[in-house]
């Protein structure tokens, strides 16, 4: 069965390191997202990508970067993590507007 | 400044009881998708309206598209505790993909 995952599930990490957290889909789809989710705010969305070697903004991209070198990956980069950058990151799919998107299971991670 | 505005943030029901949620914005959106999601895991998606004043049905969830496709409600029928959850509306507008979403509603339903 096609699906979505992100690893690692939980990562804790220190202030200015580079973090990278996976995301790996097998549905072939070729748009694909970057969201944060913290209490209060919501989901927010970081960065996003409509194909191979297209990658755009979002809301809160400031400190962060990804690349698409293939359909199924988007992996996303802290630079330099802060402790602002502490969330739940979700990663999702959707082959367009109307599919609604298929969510990864998430990544928390804690920098300290 | 959010763009899309859900009500009640919190809501805590006794299990049989009715309940509505509702998603509201001052902008147009051309299709809005509503989504679960439960401790620990990523959103799940229910539906998406994409014509204003449609109305569509899942078992006991009834969702329905404000006629100017500025806001959605979401009314659970005899809700159970399997409907515990967060009760997100996401909202795209134009031909982007791109969703935005609201901060959602957290739904207890007790035995």
């Amino acid at each position: 069965d096609a699906e979505i995952t992100q690893s690692p599930r939980h990562k804790i990490t220190e202030t200015g390191r580079q973090v990278t957290l996976a995301c790996h889909q097998t549905w072939n789809h070729n748009n694909m997202f970057w969201y944060r989710q913290d209490l209060g705010h919501g989901l927010r969305l970081i960065h996003y990508s409509y194909g191979v070697h297209d990658t755009n903004k979002g809301e809160v991209s400031d400190g962060y970067s990804v690349s698409r070198s293939n359909t199924e990956d988007l992996p996303l980069t802290l630079e330099s993590a802060a402790s602002s950058q502490t969330s739940v990151y979700f990663c999702a799919s959707s082959p367009g507007q109307l599919s609604g998107y298929t969510f990864g299971s998430g990544t928390r991670l804690t920098v300290v | 400044t959010q763009l899309l505005e859900q009500s009640p943030q919190f809501l805590s029901i006794q299990e049989g009881e009715n309940l509505t949620v509702y998603c509201n914005s001052s902008s147009v959106f051309s299709s809005l998708q509503w989504y679960r999601q439960e401790p620990g895991e990523g959103p799940v998606l229910l539906v998406t309206v994409v014509t204003g004043g449609e109305v569509k049905k899942l078992k006991r969830l009834t969702f329905q598209f404000g006629d100017a496709r500025k806001d959605s409600s979401l009314h659970i029928t005899a809700a159970q505790p399997g409907d515990t959850g967060l009760y997100l509306c996401a909202g795209a507008q134009g031909s982007n993909y791109k969703l935005t979403f609201g901060k959602g509603t957290l739904l207890t339903v007790n035995p």
